[in-house]
This record gives C-alpha cells, structure tokens and sequence, in this order.
C-alpha cells in the first residue's frame, strides 16, 4: 500500500507570491491534517479536513486556508507569502477521526519564501 | 510553560547503550505519540498509546496517565537510531497534536 505522497517535495518563492502544496493520502484513509515545522516553533498543527469538511483549525492567520476534494486528496494554499512562511509542510493521514485512528505522515515539502 | 515538555534535547550514546527518553504534558490526553525524524524531514510514527506500555523490536514506549509522563526506551542502541524523536499529544476531543520541541539522539559506533 502506498503511503502518504506530497508534492512539490521543495518549492522556492517569493515575498508576496502564493503556493499550493498537495497531498494524497493513504487509500482508503479519508483525515487528512496538515502541520507546519520551523526551526523556531518547532511542529504546529495548521488544519484537519475529513470528508471534504474543515474539522479543526490551529492558531494560523487566514492566509493559509485549505481543502479536501471528494478522493481525500487535500490541497493547502498560503497567499501573500513572507518570509516567516519558510517551513517543511508535512500532512498526515487516519482512516477516521476517532482518537484510536493513528495517522502517518508524508515525506514533506520544504517551501522556501525568498 | 509549553503544554509538552521532552527532556533531554540532546542525546549522545555509544552504540549499544540503553536510551531514555522522556516526555510530560501538561494537559488531559486521549493518546499520546512518538515520532522519529529523521534528516530530510521525514516523520515515522513509531508509536501511539493512551495507557501502558507498547514494545516493537527495541523500542518501547510507556505512559503513566497520572503522572501526566511517558517515556521512550531504546535498547541496544545502534547508529541508525541516530535522528529526532518527537513526543505529541491529542488533547480532549480535539483531532489537533501539540508537539514537543523534539529530542536530537547521535548514536555513535
């Protein structure tokens, strides 16, 4: 069974631009959640969707918003970049919501805002 | 106070050495999860547990719900288990993990 796949892998832009990353998750797995990871906040939890619905959103300004399509695949997007933006994104996927549903992680893409 | 707390950050043992990892949390849980990182940013879940203990190969994790701690052990330390383990926690009802600040473990041979 594949994992949980990302892409871009790595992404350069700049100041003011806007990003769309992608994640597909595990088949069969319908959660997908999304986190940030900085050198200075360490991981932070940005949103979860399941089935196509915004779940739980973390403490983020609205630049960053997200979705999920109805085959779980989930695209994330940041608008008006800043420097501070520069992170590995990483998004995890569960089969359901429950607290026994373990969720597994993709390889990342490591965005750089220039 | 950050909700998770990992101690220590830095670890460095010889191959062979048995390791300890450890994590507090602040917070009610309904699990808690270790993770490993390495280099290049990857995340392996290694383990997610509300209560006991958990073994698979030579790792194992415990939690004590009381005392708001869970501990990593690594026996037989090797290099390759050289990389950043994470302590995470799912809080209440809440899908959302609150991460440690992680653990750097060097195993040298």
């Amino acid at each position: 069974k594949a994992g949980v796949t990302q892409t871009p892998r790595y992404l350069i832009k700049t100041r003011g631009q806007q990003v769309t990353l992608s994640c597909s998750p595990i088949s069969g797995h319908r959660s997908v959640s999304w986190y940030q990871q900085t050198p200075g906040q360490g991981l932070q939890f940005l949103f979860e969707y399941f089935s196509e619905t915004q779940r739980n959103k973390g403490n983020f300004p609205g630049r960053f918003s997200g979705r999920q399509f109805s085959n779980s695949r989930s695209e994330m997007n940041v608008s008006t970049l800043e420097l501070g933006d520069s992170a590995l994104y990483l998004c995890a996927s569960s089969w359901g919501t429950g607290r026994d549903n373990e969720q597994f992680f993709g390889p990342g893409t490591r965005l750089t805002v220039l | 106070k950050n909700e998770v707390e990992q101690s220590p950050q830095n670890l460095t043992a010889q191959e062979g050495e048995f390791i300890t990892i450890n994590c507090s949390y602040s917070v009610g849980i309904s699990a808690l999860h270790w993770l490993q990182q390495h280099p290049g940013g990857g995340i392996v879940s290694l383990f997610m547990l509300s209560s006991g203990k958990k073994k698979h190969g030579r790792l194992i994790a415990t939690i004590n719900i009381q005392e708001k701690h869970s501990s990593l052990h690594i026996t037989a330390s090797h290099p390759r288990d050289s990389a950043v383990y994470i302590c995470a926690v799912l809080s209440g009802s809440a899908r959302q993990l609150t991460f440690g600040s992680g653990t750097q473990l060097t195993v040298l041979p």
